[in-house]
């Protein structure tokens, strides 16, 4: 079966510091990847997707950026954080085949507290 | 542009009590999908159930089902005989039909069944 991994859970981290998130899929070849931030009692926002190896597409213009260096890996980065990147980051997959292929399926989630 | 519109903040249901969720959606493309996700207090996005806007029944799944009014633009989801469980976010979705592109998410219903 298929799994989606994501880490840290939780991240304080200083303004002007690094960020780096990771996201693995399990179970599957080359799925569709994507990044998605929500705010306090908000809905998600889509901030990056993926449809193969190198392959971003960009959302919303910010202080972030993307890789995909393996198939089944995905990275949000920052080389300095803002306060507004505070959130709840999200990284989702779907299949490219079968019946399932237009749902995305969801990671734990990272909360992210910028100070 | 896709939108997504969730009137209903919060409501409180009494236990194995049906409950509808509202959705309505905008979208100029003639096909997409139309999706169900409950975030419980620890965050993670869980899929419910999925709609393709050329299904021509409605979809159901287990004790949910997803009301489906093409000409209304309405996708709302009925819980048939709520559990405390079900206490969570409840978020609404859309995305174009075919592609990769992600989700376009309400601002999401608080349920809270009361027992």
């Amino acid at each position: 079966s298929q799994t989606i991994h994501q880490w840290p859970a939780t991240l304080v981290q200083p303004v002007g510091s690094p960020l780096s998130l990771e996201c693995t899929v399990e179970g599957t070849s080359n799925p569709n990847l994507y990044w998605y931030r929500q705010a306090a009692g908000r809905g998600l926002q889509l901030l990056f997707y993926s449809v193969g190896i190198g392959q971003i597409s960009s959302e919303v213009p910010q202080n972030l950026s993307a890789s995909r260096p393996q198939d089944r890996q995905f990275i949000l980065s920052s080389k300095k954080l803002l306060l507004s990147d505070s959130g709840f980051y999200l990284c989702a997959w779907n299949p490219t085949s079968g019946l399932a292929k237009n749902i995305q399926y969801f990671g734990a989630g990272t909360r992210l507290s910028v100070l | 542009a896709q939108k997504i519109t969730q009137t209903q903040p919060g409501m409180f249901v009494q236990e194995k009590e049906a409950v509808t969720l509202d959705c309505t959606y905008d979208t100029s493309d003639p096909s997409y999908g139309l999706f169900w996700y409950k975030q419980p207090s620890s965050g993670e996005m869980i899929f419910l159930i999925y709609q393709g806007s050329y299904d021509q029944q409605n979809a159901t799944e287990g004790r949910y089902s997803l009301n489906f009014q093409k000409a209304r633009k309405s996708a709302n989801l009925v819980i048939s005989a709520s559990q405390l469980g079900d206490s969570a976010m409840y978020f609404c979705a859309m995305t174009p039909g075919g592609g990769a592109d992600g989700l376009t998410f309400g601002k999401g219903t608080h349920l809270i069944i009361q027992p």
